[in-house]
């Protein structure tokens, strides 16, 4: 059965420095998610491609963090610099096209811990 | 804006319990309502959604039946079992917008 692919698993930096997540979403999926969930709550969008394009990422701090998706296939996120709020669980996701119609299938996430 | 609150575990039971976690929600217009299950150590799973109200999702013994009268989406499952414990969280979907919004989980341990 497919899977949404993420890489690191885990990481561990220092505050002040820049960290890159990878995800690789199910193959043929247009869309992609990238949330953040912090310890004991839900997670929250930072950012939606369709394709190549960002769709939403009202909820992305944009002056530490970006997010590509170059060729509309996997796509890297980025923090930098690096402060200790951000640490948390990424979890990337995908789904076929936009819309309640189709389900997110979620990858194992990254953990994050910056100290 | 949309929102949804859940019940705050952890929920301790016995394995052939019977558990029911609530779940209420607000949010204009006609959302879909999903839960998802989130294991040790991996992401989340849909485990159930409804995307009208009165419709009911089941799935893996688990129901949850969307309720507009009272906005609620309540989980239920009438016997668990060990493999069960898990966190749990409700979640909406605004008719015509992409964005999942969560509740903040439930932990759920079922012991032998």
């Amino acid at each position: 059965e497919a899977e949404v692919a993420q890489s690191p698993r885990y990481k561990i930096t220092e505050k002040s420095q820049a960290v890159a997540f990878w995800c690789d979403p199910i193959s043929g999926h247009a869309t992609l998610y990238w949330y953040r969930q912090i310890l004991g709550q839900g997670p929250e969008l930072l950012v939606q491609f369709q394709d190549e394009s960002v769709v939403d990422d009202s909820q992305l701090p944009k002056d530490r963090f970006s997010a590509e998706r170059l060729k509309g296939v996997d796509s890297t996120l980025k923090i930098q610099p690096a402060e200790l709020g951000d640490s948390a669980m990424y979890l990337c996701a995908s789904s076929l096209e936009q819309g309640a119609s189709y389900e997110q299938y979620f990858g194992p996430g990254t953990r994050l811990t910056v100290t | 804006g949309n929102s949804v609150t859940q019940m705050e575990g952890p929920v301790t039971l016995s394995e052939e319990a019977f558990l029911t976690i609530n779940c209420t929600y607000t949010a204009t217009g006609y959302p879909s309502l999903f839960w998802y299950v989130q294991y040790p150590g991996e992401g989340l799973q849909l485990l159930l959604k409804a995307t009208k109200a009165d419709d009911k999702g089941s799935n893996k013994g688990f129901e949850a039946t969307y309720r507009k009268e009272t906005t609620s989406f309540h989980l239920e499952k009438g016997s668990v079992q060990v493999s069960d414990s898990a966190v749990y969280f409700c979640a909406l979907l605004k008719a015509a917008g992409n964005k999942l919004t969560f509740g903040g989980g439930t932990r759920v341990l079922v012991k032998p």
